[in-house]
């Protein structure tokens, strides 16, 4: 089977920085992808690492160790609007697989 | 443009009503998904299709069915067996099944009356 762990809420401060983990456990990984939702909306997909290292995307970047069974998606700059869920999933031999999410709420 | 489309916005159910939720996308992607996501929680897969004519289901199935006749198409119908179907519905689709990338239509939220 396949699990993944994220924490379920997170505070940060406006421009400040944030880091969302995520540890799994899977029984077939090609990658980790990560996805952002706003209250009511739809998932949107925001980066993707199938390699160890670190991806950058603008202000998000996402991190992947894969003999640590763990990534984090990393979010600078922070603003009003960043206030959102934040969701990992894996990538194995089914469907993505994602997390609980992580609530992420941006405080001024 | 292309993306996915579901419709409605919101539906209200009855008891033992059956409901069907429609999910459209002109996206040529082969692959179709539909989540149920609850407050607070993840998004948990109802069924999959890779491809027309297929499906499968996935973690949560029971009380629900669906129906892969058209490339475009994968509705969703609720059935007076799923006890407690107050949720908000999504619908994805993606190229191949195996992909990182998923599209989310907009979502249905279902109440029950």
């Amino acid at each position: 089977g396949q699990s993944l762990e994220q924490p379920s809420e997170v505070t940060a401060v406006e421009g400040a920085i944030v880091q969302i983990n995520c540890t799994y456990q899977t029984s077939g990984f090609y990658g980790l992808s990560w996805y952002q939702q706003h209250d009511g909306g739809a998932p949107t997909f925001l980066s993707y690492n199938a390699l160890d290292g670190l991806e950058e995307t603008g202000r998000f970047s996402s991190f992947l160790s894969r003999s640590d069974s763990y990534g984090y998606l990393l979010l600078q700059e922070l603003q009003m609007k960043d206030s959102a869920s934040y969701f990992c999933a894996v990538k194995g031999n089914t469907p993505l697989v994602f997390g609980k999410g992580t609530r992420l709420s941006v405080i001024a | 443009d292309g993306g996915i489309t579901q419709s409605p916005k919101y539906l209200f159910r009855k008891e033992g009503q059956n409901v069907t939720l429609s999910c459209e996308q002109n996206l040529n992607h082969d692959a179709m998904y539909w989540y149920r996501q609850d407050p607070g929680q993840g998004l948990r897969l109802i069924y999959y299709s890779q491809i027309v004519n297929d499906f499968q289901k996935g973690d949560i199935a029971e009380g629900y069915s669906v129906s892969r006749e058209k490339k475009e198409s994968f509705p969703l119908t609720v059935t007076s067996a799923q006890k407690n179907p107050t949720a908000f519905y999504l619908c994805a689709s993606s190229p191949r099944l195996v992909e990182e990338t998923q599209y989310f239509g907009p979502g249905t939220r279902l109440l029950v009356l």
